[in-house]
């Protein structure tokens, strides 16, 4: 691993089923992210974490929920999908909150919910 | 008004060619200003910061305008490897750390 590394690449998930999106950094970097990317929308923050054990909510948290148990692991969870969940999401990290040195991204989710 | 503005574009240039995209943001309070470039179907990636005095990288210089509001990116004889899209992302302090991304100008080199 080096990096971020998200899990998994693409999916295709029926409406109402649960989903998790896995997303594991090795860099120790303090605070993670995840945005969601839609054409016309741009970068999006879904929720954030600034440390490990804490979380917070960003500009679209709704329909989804996080965690962040330890320094390395920030999953997210989408409860019930729907179809405006449909997009790709990207996972960040940065080694403090508002790092001037900016974020590393993961590579990505293509979420498709039909 | 959105809180960072980019021109979609595209921007179709000749190889050789200098391109300039500008991006204006409307918070006075923005702290931290960056470049990212992102390939098609990609993550984005960090291309430059832009501090106060402009800054140079290469063939890429980024400028800070805080009078005005806006930040440029210039790039000299543009290669086809240049093509992309190019975010451009304002820092804020609000409560919390934030990254507030443009919506991204896509720029074409052309052979």
């Amino acid at each position: 691993i080096a990096g971020i590394t998200q899990a998994p690449t693409s999916q295709i998930l029926a409406a109402g089923r649960r989903m998790t999106l896995r997303c594991t950094q090795d860099m120790r970097h303090n605070a993670m992210y995840w945005y969601r990317q839609d054409l016309g929308l741009g970068l999006r923050l879904i929720h954030y974490s600034n440390t490990a054990g804490t979380t917070g909510k960003g500009e679209v948290p709704d329909g989804y929920s996080v965690s962040r148990a330890n320094t390395d692991d920030f999953p997210l969870t989408l409860a019930s999908a729907v179809p405006s969940q449909t997009s790709v999401y990207f996972c960040a990290s940065s080694d403090f909150p508002g790092d001037n040195y900016g974020y590393t991204f993961g590579s990505g989710t293509r979420l498709t919910v039909v | 008004r959105k809180e960072v503005e980019q021109d979609p574009g595209p921007f179709n240039v000749p190889e050789g060619a200098t391109v300039a995209f500008n991006c204006t943001y409307s918070n006075s309070a923005s702290q931290s200003f960056f470049w990212y470039r992102q390939d098609c179907r990609k993550e984005p990636k960090l291309l430059m910061s832009v501090y106060s005095s402009g800054n140079e990288d290469g063939r890429f210089t980024a400028q800070l305008n805080r009078a005005s509001q806006y930040i440029s990116l210039l790039i000299r004889d543009s290669k086809l490897s240049d093509s992309a899209t190019y975010l451009c992302v304002v820092n804020r302090v609000s409560g919390t750390y934030k990254y507030i991304f443009g919506t991204g100008t896509r720029l074409k080199v052309l052979a």
